[in-house]
């Protein structure tokens, strides 16, 4: 079967640095995504990872181990509007994103 | 340039209703998808579309049915709804081509949602 885990909450404090890790379990894997969406609203698109290694993008950061089956998004100098849900999903087909549960994230002063 | 779009954006349905939410996007994008989101929870793919008239089940197709208009609009039909479809819905849309994998993000956009009740 597929399966994802993530958090469900994380807690920080503004101006601090928090990780969002997500373990997978697939048979077919071929990325993995993060989405964030704040309450109320749509996912967005915040990273993506198909090979192994480090991928930045401004503040944010998204790491890929595929022999581990695992990944974590990487928010830094955290402000308050990064408060919201945190999905990661994994890409099994051309067409086929399954996603977590979500991590909500709260940012506090 | 306005994206994905969804109507409409409520719904209140008395169980046995039919409806359909429509969605429509103007990114030129071959592939179009339905997710349902229940509270607390992740995104779960009703149906998705690779290209202009052909149409795929998800994870949790079963209630639902769907239709590939044309390139822009994909439309969730609701045939006899029940209390358990209470969710919201997410339309999404990406320029993968159906089949054709890539070593790329499958970056997938969101239109804002249909928020539908069934009594």
């Amino acid at each position: 079967g597929q399966s994802l885990e993530q958090p469900s909450e994380v807690t920080a404090v503004e101006g601090a640095i928090v990780q969002i890790n997500c373990t997978y379990q697939t048979s077919g894997f071929y990325g993995l995504s993060w989405y964030q969406q704040h309450d109320g609203g749509a996912p967005t698109f915040l990273s993506y990872n198909a090979l192994d290694g480090l991928e930045e993008t401004g503040r944010f950061s998204s790491f890929l181990s595929r022999s581990d089956s695992y990944g974590y998004l990487l928010l830094q100098e955290l402000q308050m509007k990064d408060s919201a849900s945190y999905f990661c999903a994994f890409q099994t087909g051309a067409n086929n994103l399954f996603f977590g549960t979500g991590t909500r994230l709260t940012v506090i002063p | 340039n306005a994206g994905v779009t969804q109507t409409p954006k409520f719904q209140v349905l008395k169980t046995g209703q039919s409806m359909t939410l429509q969605c429509a996007q103007d990114m030129n994008h071959n592939s179009m998808y339905w997710y349902r989101q229940d509270p607390g929870m992740g995104l779960r793919l009703i149906y998705y579309s690779a290209s202009e008239g052909t149409t795929d089940k998800g994870e949790v197709p079963n209630g639902y049915n769907v239709s590939r208009l044309n390139k822009r609009e994909f439309s969730l039909r609701l045939e006899s709804a029940a209390p358990s479809q209470t969710s919201v819905y997410f339309c999404a849309s990406s320029d993968q081509m159906g089949g054709f994998l890539l070593i790329s993000t499958d970056t997938q956009y969101f239109g804002p949602g249909t928020r539908l009740t069934v009594l």
